[in-house]
């Protein structure tokens, strides 16, 4: 059975700086790209991140460039989002997913599995 | 930035009637397009991918159309289960953006 768990939330003051992870299980996490999805409280939903398999592709909503950085270790099947100068505007609740992208040419995209999600707080 | 608008962005239906919800891009994303159903407080689930693509163990009242910048959902015949939040997203280019959300709720 696919699984993936998020954690790491909590309270942060301004400025400050987290590290969220993914703890995936059930599938061959190096084989797929992984991404992050935040929701502020009542709001809709927000890709922040996503990588490729190996590490060197990454992509970015341009609000988090600079700020916020996604890594994973293939051996511990765990992704990451260092999150650095954390403002206001990013509380939310961060949510792993799975990033199923296959074909050639014309590609078929989804996320078919999401975490639970972990709640950031940024607030003094 | 491929800007994804939802309408309604509040449905208000019945038990066994037929819903649409429409998503509009703001650019041609061929069918780069996905459909996700939410309930307060808990992860957003897959139902449609590929624009019309039914995702397994997604029953069959779900159904996507559409190609290009116009989209639908369809939900044949609402079931209690179905009330939550349905958001439409583009992933044919980066950033990757989602509609703003369709809130259904029981008349």
């Amino acid at each position: 059975e696919v699984q993936l768990v998020d954690s790491g939330g909590g309270l942060v003051q301004p400025g400050g700086s987290l590290r969220l992870s993914c703890a995936a299980s059930g599938f061959t996490f190096s084989n797929y790209y992984m991404t992050w999805v935040r929701q502020a409280p009542g709001k809709g939903l927000e890709w922040v991140a996503n990588m490729n398999q190996d590490g060197r592709e990454k992509n970015y909503v341009d609000s988090v460039k600079g700020r916020f950085t996604i890594s994973r270790d293939n051996a511990e099947n765990s992704l990451f989002l260092q999150m650095n100068s954390l403002r206001a505007e990013d509380t939310a609740v961060y949510y792993c997913a799975r990033y199923q992208i296959y074909g050639s040419g014309n590609y078929i995209i989804f996320l078919d599995y999401w975490g639970q999600g972990t709640l950031v707080t940024v607030s003094s | 930035d491929i800007q994804l608008t939802q309408s309604p962005s509040f449905l208000s239906a019945s038990v066994g009637d037929r819903v649409t919800i429409t998503c509009r891009a703001s650019q041609g994303i061929n069918s780069y397009l996905a459909w996700y159903q939410q309930e307060p407080g808990i992860a957003p689930k897959l139902l449609i991918y590929a624009a019309t693509t039914l995702q397994s163990g997604v029953p069959s009242r779900f159904s996507g159309s559409g190609s290009g910048t116009e989209f639908t959902l369809t939900i044949s015949s609402l079931q209690p289960e179905d009330f939550a939040t349905y958001y439409c997203q583009q992933l044919k280019s980066y950033p990757i953006t989602f509609g703003q959300g369709t809130r259904l709720e029981i008349k």
